[in-house]
């Protein structure tokens, strides 16, 4: 099946720093990634929608300055954390969707970045 | 985008078959109905998708009643590597669909 990786798998920042998580789709296009946001115990919040070549679109709660998304390629998304602090740290899931297989519903989920802010 | 009810959790032994389901009483004429599979620290698995009746493949069944507005995950013969919390997901698959996640179902298999 369709792979997307995440990158990196794990990260520790010092609080105001910004991290940058990569999210590719290895073998397949895909013109929407999602971005989620997960905390332990608890469920997939979906944090925003990122659109290739457009603004990405966020949800409400979402702080659009805080957490930048850029969708440059079809393969490529990425998703910065500015100025971040203990209570960002958390695990970061994206996801993506094969458009070449016109019959294919599946979501393809990458792997997860834990990101700790100190 | 139709709300999902799960079951917090559930406990079962190596070898039984174990039934999940979701309720989605406000299911629209064209979602789809899909289940992942989360592991600790691992982005969610997809296992099946339907949309009406029975689908099966390798890992799972899924069975849809008639009026849609509940589905339930079969797992047939779960193991210890089945432990893991499972998500029902309705949308309207393809480019508009959005995946929306609930609280999803903790199994718990014990041996």
């Amino acid at each position: 099946g369709a792979v997307v990786s995440q990158h990196p798998s794990r990260v520790i920042c010092k609080s105001g720093t910004s991290v940058k998580i990569e999210c590719r789709s290895l073998d397949f296009q895909a013109t929407t990634m999602f971005w989620y946001r997960q905390f332990p115990k608890q469920s997939l919040m979906l944090m925003a929608t990122s659109n290739e070549g457009s603004k990405a679109t966020y949800e409400q709660g979402v702080e659009k300055d805080k957490f930048l998304i850029n969708h440059a390629s079809l393969t490529l998304s990425t998703l910065t954390v500015t100025s971040a602090h203990p209570e960002d740290s958390s695990f970061y899931i994206c996801s993506a969707r094969d458009l070449g297989l016109a019959h294919s519903y599946e979501q393809y989920f990458g792997p997860g970045t834990r990101l700790t802010v100190t | 985008l139709a709300k999902t009810t799960q079951p917090i959790s559930m406990d079962s032994y190596e070898g039984q078959e174990v039934n999940i389901t979701c309720s989605h009483n406000n299911i629209a004429t064209n979602d789809y109905i899909t289940w992942y599979q989360q592991f600790p620290s691992q982005g969610p698995r997809f296992i099946i998708q339907g949309y009406k009746t029975k689908v099966t493949n390798e890992v799972a069944s899924l069975f849809i009643p008639a009026d849609r507005k509940s589905s339930t995950l079969s797992l047939p013969r779960v193991s210890l590597s089945d432990t893991a919390v499972y998500y029902c997901l309705v949308g309207l698959s393809g480019g508009s669909y959005i995946p929306t996640f609930g609280r999803g179902t903790s199994l718990i298999v014990h041996p």
